[in-house]
């Protein structure tokens, strides 16, 4: 059972940081908080994943709040590429816990 | 990141008919591997968790002995859909979990996924 909230789609302009929200309330503090995104008809592809702490690498930047009851994954500069799904998930790091997606953001950026 | 294929790409098969669709882990040993379903516009679906050498865990609501699982290897999962009907058409994703201890302990890779046309 996904245990988070994002908005259904969003708009991004080519070139602008997309920031992409995500609500999950009611975290337990060994879950990490996943970002996958999904272009139409390919498998879920890994952006970032983080505890508490913010977290940067190549595709994106991942914020989370001090109460980390909602966190937002943000993509510097948007290209057209970057239009997908795009799903926030909690899970237990390191263990055969499933993967539960929600509905996920359909990102559309915009020439 | 490691690499995880599903074969076929695509099939079409016909109504009664079974089709298997297999998943392996390129570079890795996946000690546990699991199945999702997507139907058009909405997200995916857990169907079933499959651990190499013991009987998969199915997800509630998903008939076991209509969707086969098997993971004989710790590089190969196969789903088998037997009798298949049109409602069968989906798209199915495997992912794959390297096993404890391992370089990619804990994490998941997902497969490009298989388009199945049930006519």
């Amino acid at each position: 059972d996904a245990k988070t909230t994002q908005p259904t789609s969003m708009d991004c302009a080519e070139g602008r940081a997309a920031n992409l929200p995500c609500n999950h309330s009611t975290i337990s503090g060994n879950e990490y908080v996943y970002w996958y995104r999904q272009i139409h008809s390919q498998g879920p592809q890994y952006i970032i994943h983080g505890l508490k702490n913010n977290e940067t690498n190549e595709m994106a930047s991942l914020i989370i709040t001090e109460d980390r009851k909602s966190s937002t994954l943000i993509l510097p500069h948007a290209t057209l590429r970057d239009t997908a799904v795009y799903y926030c998930i909690v899970r237990v790091y390191g263990t055969g816990n499933q993967f539960y997606f929600g509905t996920g953001t359909s990102l559309t950026v915009i020439p | 990141g490691a690499v995880v294929s599903q074969h076929p790409s695509w099939v079409i098969c016909k109504s009664g008919t079974s089709v298997k669709i297999e998943c392996r882990s390129l570079d890795f040993q996946a000690t546990t591997m699991f199945w999702y379903r997507q139907f058009p516009k909405q997200s995916l679906m857990l169907m079933a968790t499959s651990n190499e050498g013991s009987k998969a865990t199915y997800e509630q609501g998903v008939e076991k002995d209509k969707f086969l699982i098997n993971h004989a290897s710790l590089t190969l999962s196969t789903l088998t859909v037997t009798s298949a009907h049109p409602e069968d058409s989906s798209f199915y994703i495997c992912s794959a979990r390297g096993g404890i201890g391992s370089r990619n302990s804990g994490e998941q890779y997902f497969g490009p996924g298989t388009r199945l046309t049930v006519t």
